[in-house]
């Protein structure tokens, strides 16, 4: 079974500036099959990121996905408020099996 | 509009069985396959169970496999989570999620989700 595990666990940063999640396997995993999702308190996940790098519908262009074979990552650009928020990364693997990571929480500085 | 809307939570003693529902409206539930993901107090999501579009495949999270079952009825756009066994550990908000499926190889993940339903397992 592979583990994700995202890091830093906690991101304090401020409005505007940049911030880059990791999402680190246990095992090499197919790009096509990696996920992000933002999670605000008191909210349903919402889907972000899939296939690695391909923005969902309606994400703002200010969230890219990059990565391969173990290692992945979430970059916001330029932080806006509404950014603060705990990240997921998620693959898909066989059985199947539905992988998340532990989170990282991306909070105002 | 596209909505999930889970239902059927509660507080539950150790042991015992409970039932969770989760209604789709806004677009052709019988097309999706559906997951069910929980998140335990102060935690992170874990994935618990999917179901083919068609209930023709399950697969379940070892932490749950043998206790709980999941299934659909189409003809009533619902997704269903049966939970016997249950354990503190089990304690947790459920999300019910439409899965968008592999597509050209690449997989879509999960787009739309319900705001939850709180199971509570305490003697």
């Amino acid at each position: 079974e592979t583990v994700l595990t995202q890091s830093p666990g906690s991101l304090s940063l401020s409005p505007g500036e940049r911030a880059t999640l990791s999402c680190r396997a246990s095992q090499s995993v197919s790009s096509n099959y990696l996920a992000w999702y933002q999670q605000k308190p008191g909210q349903a996940p919402r889907l972000l990121i899939y296939g690695a790098s391909s923005r969902a519908t309606g994400i703002p262009d200010r969230f890219s996905g990059s990565g391969s074979g173990t290692d992945f990552t979430l970059t916001i650009s330029r932080l806006e408020p509404e950014d603060f928020a705990v990240y997921y990364c998620q693959q898909y693997g066989t059985s199947p099996m539905y992988t998340f990571g532990q989170g990282t929480k991306v909070e105002v500085k | 509009q596209v909505q999930l809307v889970e239902s059927g939570g509660g507080v539950v003693q150790p042991g015992r069985s409970l039932r969770l529902s989760c209604v789709a409206s806004g677009f052709t539930f019988s097309n999706y396959g559906m997951h069910w993901v929980r998140q335990a107090p102060g935690k992170g999501l874990e994935w618990e169970a999917v179901i083919w579009y068609d209930g023709s495949n399950k697969y379940y999270a070892d932490s749950v496999k043998g206790r709980f079952t999941i299934s659909r009825d189409n003809s009533k756009n619902t997704l269903y989570l049966q939970m016997n066994s249950l354990r503190a550990e089990d304690t947790a908000v459920y999300y019910c999620a439409r899965d968008l499926g592999i597509v050209a190889n690449y997989y879509q993940g999960m787009d739309v989700w319900g705001q939850g339903t709180t199971v509570t397992v305490s003697s």
